[in-house]
């Protein structure tokens, strides 16, 4: 796979469950960054975990890393319709001047 | 809240022509960035600038593109004669730090339709 990849890559839920995705990348990070954006719209970035840190929460967003498997998991507890988006993990690899390589994204429905 | 601004929203242009693509980063940045997202794919690093010059490009950045900070507020993409596969979505963004903790924000994007 190549760095930053994302699973699964199309999430259907129902408003106030729980949606859980993954991203998984090669090589030594700096840190790994989740991003969202709505269909057509900018990058809204959501939460930044740096390579010594395992879990970090923002709101209803819980990020996990495990720097030896290479993954990182994001959490959304108790998804409203808004939550709709395609979410991305990016990350910043060491030696490579700070640029961020993005993963194809998972897109979440969230059905009302 | 400080945010990456910008302009144009959308631009269409014609094959060959020059383009200049505009962003406002946030104020007290040091670090800034161009991506672009063709539709449907990844969002794919262009360049990085920092102290004014460029820190790194990748292999899209070539000689048709350039970037320059023509003030302490501006940042600006050109692309001299553009391509039909330069369409795209094209993503500034900016960081204070970089490191660990290189948090980049990125603007609203510019949509640019070559015909």
């Amino acid at each position: 796979s190549q760095q930053g990849e994302e699973d699964p890559q199309a999430l259907s839920i129902q408003e106030g469950e729980n949606a859980t995705m993954n991203c998984s990348y090669k090589t030594s990070i700096n840190n790994l960054q989740w991003y969202r954006q709505n269909s057509g719209r900018g990058l809204v970035h959501l939460i930044l975990i740096r390579s010594n840190e395992r879990e970090k929460h923002s709101g209803r967003l819980r990020v996990t890393l495990d720097t030896s498997k290479k993954s990182s998991s994001l959490l959304i507890t108790a998804s409203r319709a808004a939550d709709t988006a395609s979410y991305f993990c990016a990350t910043d690899v060491r030696a490579a001047g700070n640029k961020l390589t993005f993963g194809g994204g998972t897109r979440v429905l969230v059905k009302p | 809240e400080p945010e990456v601004t910008q302009t144009p929203s959308h631009q269409v242009t014609q094959m060959g022509q020059e383009v200049i693509l505009r962003c406002v980063p946030i104020s007290n940045h040091l670090y800034f960035y161009w991506y672009r997202q063709i539709l449907g794919q990844k969002v794919e690093f262009l360049v990085s600038f920092y102290n004014n010059e460029i820190s790194e490009k990748s292999e899209i950045f070539d000689d048709q593109f350039s970037v320059e900070r023509p003030d302490g507020s501006n940042f600006t993409l050109k692309i001299r004669s553009t391509k039909l596969e330069d369409s795209a979505m094209y993503f500034c963004a900016s960081t204070r730090l970089a490191g660990l903790n290189n948090e980049q924000f990125f603007g609203p994007g510019t949509r640019l339709t070559v015909l």
